[in-house]
Formats: structure tokens, sequence, C-alpha cells
């Protein structure tokens, strides 16, 4: 099946600083890409849809001056968490839609935050 | 609004038993329905996927699922469960155009017994 790559599968940052996460479609072009948010024994949280070459819509709730993301090329959407502070420690997934699979949507391993 | 359900939160099954993990959905139209499996600490795997067509999916490790419209259902089913099935599994739905995120069930932690 399709891959989606996600990095880094985790970090450990300070407080106060910025951590990107890219997430990458290996073998489709990926129009559309998602990001997620999970916190410990629950479900995955949609945070924002990221479309190729346009601004990302962020569901209510989520600081989109927080949590950036760009979307610049058909293969490749970051999320830069801005000013971390510990309580954006989480597991953050994000998934790519496959159109030419039927909008088949696959998701990326995940990337552990933890701010200290 | 749309929704999905997972009316288990914990299903406990002894090795070598059958499984069946519920899943009903919520949506103005048929939705795709997908359903993954997530091990501790990682992302997220596909098991299978419904669009349309032949309503009993065949997926990936042994695993198929069934959808029915008329119970709004789309019950994830394997014949004999192994140790390494433990795992959380999520049922999910997309609207058919595709342009929105999945709508997660809450997941349904899958224990397997000796």
């Amino acid at each position: 099946g399709a891959v989606v790559s996600q990095h880094p599968s985790w970090v450990i940052c300070k407080s106060g600083t910025s951590v990107k996460i890219e997430c990458r479609s290996l073998d489709f072009q990926a129009t559309t890409m998602f990001w997620y948010r999970q916190f410990p024994k629950q479900s995955l949280m949609l945070m924002a849809t990221s479309n190729e070459g346009s601004k990302a819509t962020y569901e209510q709730g989520v600081e989109k001056d927080k949590f950036l993301i760009n979307h610049a090329s058909l293969t490749l959407s970051t999320l830069t968490v801005t000013s971390a502070h510990p309580e954006d420690s989480s597991f953050y997934i994000c998934s790519a839609r496959d159109a030419g699979a039927g909008n088949t949507i696959y998701f990326g391993e995940g990337s552990w935050l933890t701010v200290v | 609004a749309q929704s999905v359900t997972q009316p288990d939160i914990h299903i406990t099954v002894s090795e070598g038993a059958s499984l069946e993990l519920r899943c009903n959905y919520s949506y103005g139209a048929t939705p795709y329905l997908f359903w993954y499996v997530q091990s501790p600490g990682q992302g997220l795997q596909l098991l299978l996927k419904y669009f349309s067509g032949d309503t009993l999916v065949q997926g990936i490790k042994g695993f198929e699922a069934e959808f029915k419209r008329s119970q709004s259902s789309f019950n994830l089913r394997k014949p004999s469960v192994h140790w390494s099935d433990a795992a959380e599994y999520f049922c999910a739905g997309l609207s058919g155009g595709g342009a929105d995120g999945l709508t997660f069930g809450k997941g349904t932690h899958l224990i397997i017994q000796p």
C-alpha cells in the first residue's frame, strides 16, 4: 500500500522553543493532508486540513498561530509547534489522502513530542 | 452531524477465538468507511476500506468487515485471533467528497487472553 512517512518519530524540546514535524507521501501525490493529535488512551482529534498551495483549515479550538501548517508541495506538509509548552506534549499524526486510490487515507507513523 | 460510534471500549478474546468489533455510523449519505489498527506508540495501519460494491470487504491480516446499510454498521471480524492482534482498533468514516478529515470512533482496545 501507499506509504506516508513522518519525521521525527520523537522529539524533546525545551519550553518556549519551536518544533517542526514533517509528513511526506512517498509514492503518491497528496493534495490534501491532515494533522491529528492523540492523547494517551484516546482517539485521534483532527487539528487541521492542509491543502497544497493554500492555507490550512483549522478545526475549532486549534490555535493557527501556534500550530503552523505548510503544504508547499504535493508530497510534503509540515507542522510547526511554535513556542511549545508542556501541555503541547502529545502524539501528533499526519495522514495523506490518495485521490488516485478512491480517497483512501494513509497515516504516518506519528511523532511523539515532549516539551520540558 | 457525521459520527462514528464504537460501542465497546475494551474487548477481551481468547487466542484462537473469533472476533467481532462493532462500528456504527451516522452520515447523510453512505460514507467511505475504514478500519485502522494502532499498536502502542505507533501510527495507524489501514486494515480495510469500503467505498461501494460488495458489502463484505477483505483486508489484511485475515480481517474482514461487512457493511450493513440497514443497521448503519461496519463491523470488523476475524475468525481466529492471534496474540499479535492485541492493539487499539479504530473505525473511521469519510464523507463522499473526501475533502474533510476522517471522523473516528473512540476506539476499541483488544486484549488477547492466552
